[in-house]
């Protein structure tokens, strides 16, 4: 089993749409989460970071459930600039380190 | 601007032969760690060093080796490549305390 699990994609919605991403997590001792955006052939880039309070950035809600292990992206009023492939990332600190454990990422594609 | 380089962007290599990486750091990160991102996965770790040393590795054969200088720029070596090694490598910086920050990768063809 693969220590962060995304839901499987692509997700295809309209402008204007509401789109939710769903992941979970194996390792307990995952001390943060965050989620990336990865634009086609490009480096991943941090979106926001989840806490257990939830949080917002503009139309992104953000929110993380560590009694279920559960992580969850609201997008609300897709843009056609959106469209990306979304990657849910942990950080574990094991054997004297931080190491990020990346899901395999879920991509969205916004149409018109 | 990302603060942290790779190069070269793209090579193409013959299976059986060697490549070295490059990633120069962000200024203020003394620690630096490899990924290996291949088509349709999330980045998978290589491994981290922290302060020229070797402090953490991921699930990868002895062939892939790195170092990491006195001015915290890294390298990743890898012998006896294979087409399975074929992939994104992603160079992150950081401070040690979870931020990273991502060069734009080395796209890495095996043939």
């Amino acid at each position: 089993r693969k220590e962060v699990e995304q839901d499987p994609g692509p997700f295809n919605v309209p402008e204007g749409a509401t789109v939710a991403f769903n992941c979970t997590y194996s390792n307990s001792a995952s001390q943060s989460f965050f989620w990336y955006r990865q634009d086609c052939r490009k480096e991943p880039k941090l979106l926001m970071s989840v806490y257990s309070s939830g949080n917002e950035d503009g139309r992104f809600t953000a929110q993380l459930n560590r009694a279920s292990q559960y992580i969850s992206l609201l997008i609300r009023d897709s843009k056609l600039s959106d469209s990306a492939t979304y990657l849910c990332v942990g950080l574990t600190f094991s054997g004297g380190y931080n190491k990020l454990i990346f899901g395999a990422g879920t991509r969205l594609a916004v149409h018109p | 601007e990302t603060g942290v380089t790779q190069s070269p962007t793209h090579l193409i290599k013959t299976r059986g032969q060697q490549v070295t990486l490059r990633c120069s750091s962000q200024s203020g990160h003394n620690t630096v760690s490899w990924y290996q991102q291949a088509l349709g996965q999330g980045p998978q770790f290589i491994f981290q060093y922290y302060r020229e040393e070797e402090n953490g590795r991921g699930n990868f054969p002895p062939r892939f080796s790195g170092l990491q200088f006195p001015n915290y720029s890294s390298e990743l070596n890898v012998n006896a490549l294979e087409l399975d090694d074929s992939a994104l490598y992603l160079c992150a910086s950081g401070t040690g305390s979870g931020g990273y920050t991502f060069g734009s990768g080395t796209r890495l063809t095996v043939v």
